[in-house]
């Protein structure tokens, strides 16, 4: 596609439930990562695959954050257990790879807890 | 670990003026890389412009250009000519130069640019 893709835009999750979050990069892109911004705040740090490998996942806040990215390409990040916490902008980023490539941002989910 | 800081919640400037954004930053490393990113309400993460700490040039991007202070930890940008589509959040950002790119970006907490037609 022309840019990295998320969906859904919206998701208003009863506290408890599970939901996933998915991700597609843009075609050719190595590199894969995923943010958390909670209102008012800079993005943080989540995890990071490089292909289908997740190399960093040291950013996620808890166990009941899980990503993957089976194939090298789409990737979810799935939240179990939802807590009002977790109400946030999620943010997913792809890059060929290196840093000196540039990140390129999708228009995020923003997850309400309720 | 690194930290990135912003110290303007919010800046106001009239269309056509020039207002100029602060950050700061700390870091032991001397090989990295300083962004600028402009958020507007749809979300999406746009790159402003970018500096490599091993460059002693100031970034240029058009309207845009940044102040690089190494040795203060020191990167404003300065938006000259403001336009009414430069309202948006602004977010510094670093990235360390040894991961390969592997590392995610720390951003600050971000400054609300608003602009006075």
């Amino acid at each position: 596609g022309a840019g990295v893709s998320q969906s859904p835009r919206y998701k208003v999750a009863k506290r408890g439930q599970d939901v996933a979050l998915r991700c597609d990069p843009i075609s050719g892109h190595v590199s894969l990562f995923w943010y958390q911004q909670a209102l008012g705040q800079g993005p943080e740090f989540l995890t990071y695959f490089q292909n289908e490998a997740q190399l960093d996942k040291s950013g996620l806040p808890s166990d009941r954050f899980f990503a993957e990215r089976p194939e090298g390409s789409v990737s979810t990040l799935k939240i179990q257990r939802t807590q009002q916490e977790d109400s946030a902008v999620y943010l997913c980023a792809s890059s060929l790879a290196g840093a000196n490539t540039e990140a390129f941002f999708g228009q995020g989910t923003r997850l309400t807890v309720v | 670990a690194q930290t990135v800081t912003q110290s303007q919640p919010e800046m106001s400037v009239q269309e056509a003026e020039t207002v100029t954004l602060s950050c700061t930053y700390d870091t032991s490393e001397s090989d990295y890389y300083l962004f600028w990113y402009k958020q507007p309400p749809s979300r999406q993460m746009i790159l402003v412009i970018r500096q490599e700490a091993y460059k002693q040039q100031n970034a240029t991007e058009n309207r845009f250009s940044v102040n690089f202070q190494k040795a203060a930890k020191s990167f404003s940008l300065k938006i000259s000519d403001s336009q009414l589509g430069d309202a948006a959040m602004y977010f510094c950002a670093y990235l360390p130069g040894w991961g390969g790119g592997a590392d995610g970006l720390t951003f600050g907490k971000g400054t609300h640019l608003i602009i006075q037609p």
